[in-house]
């Protein structure tokens, strides 16, 4: 899998857009870009993925560069229960199903 | 819907005593389930991957014979650390998937403490 940098810390003001960039270079065509966050003490919640189309459900949006080696994350109205720690990971989802978590971006929203 | 429960949250017992922890997709049968060990101030680590029917892929390093993987439905596998020692203890997750473009959900972990 695809080795992907972030940034180990971000600060967001509540009630701003958070944007969580996250660096995947070397991702191959059959990668999707997957974003988790994981609340203090509690399993990761899945938020979004995608291959190269940006992305949006109710939780965030996702923008993928179009050489695919770069995302970010876009929560719209930060809320105080948005902080954690965000994982951005890029899997194969043809063969290879293993998620390989970094250290991942610790978000903290500020009241 | 995609719920992932896992049971017990926690559990504390003593050095030598086996833990069974199991893993229940509740509106969904998953293919395939995942287990990860988590340390503090430490990221997740995969340690094993189970298919329903087939032995588990364990992660080198992590000893099969310890963590004894058990998935014999579609809705539930169960992990159990035989002879637990305190350096097992530790917060293990797991996670399952329905299967082709389908992300992982997880569980919510379970806190093990071997005193």
């Amino acid at each position: 899998d695809a080795k992907t940098t972030q940034p180990t810390s971000m600060d967001c003001a509540e009630g701003r857009a958070a944007n969580l960039p996250c660096n995947h270079s070397t991702i191959s065509g059959n990668e999707y870009v997957y974003w988790y966050r994981q609340i203090h003490s509690q399993g990761p919640q899945y938020i979004i993925h995608g291959l190269k189309n940006n992305e949006t459900n109710e939780m965030a949006s996702l923008i993928i560069t179009e050489d695919r080696k770069s995302s970010t994350l876009i929560l719209p109205h930060a809320t105080l229960r948005d902080t954690a720690v965000y994982y951005c990971i890029a899997a194969d989802r043809l063969g290879n199903e293993k998620l390989t978590f970094g250290t991942g971006t610790r978000l903290t929203i500020i009241p | 819907g995609a719920v992932v429960s896992q049971h017990p949250s926690w559990v504390i017992c003593k050095s030598g005593t086996s833990v069974k922890i199991e893993c229940r997709s509740l509106d969904f049968q998953a293919t395939t389930m995942f287990w990860y060990r988590q340390f503090p101030k430490q990221s997740l680590m995969l340690m094993a991957t189970s298919n329903e029917g087939s032995k588990a892929t364990y992660e080198q390093g992590v000893e099969k014979d310890k963590f004894l993987i058990n998935h014999a439905s579609l809705t539930l596998s169960t992990l159990t650390v035989t002879s637990a020692h305190p350096e097992d203890s530790s917060f293990y997750i797991c996670s399952a998937r329905l299967g082709g473009n389908q992300p992982q959900h997880f569980g919510d972990g379970t806190r093990l403490s071997i005193l």
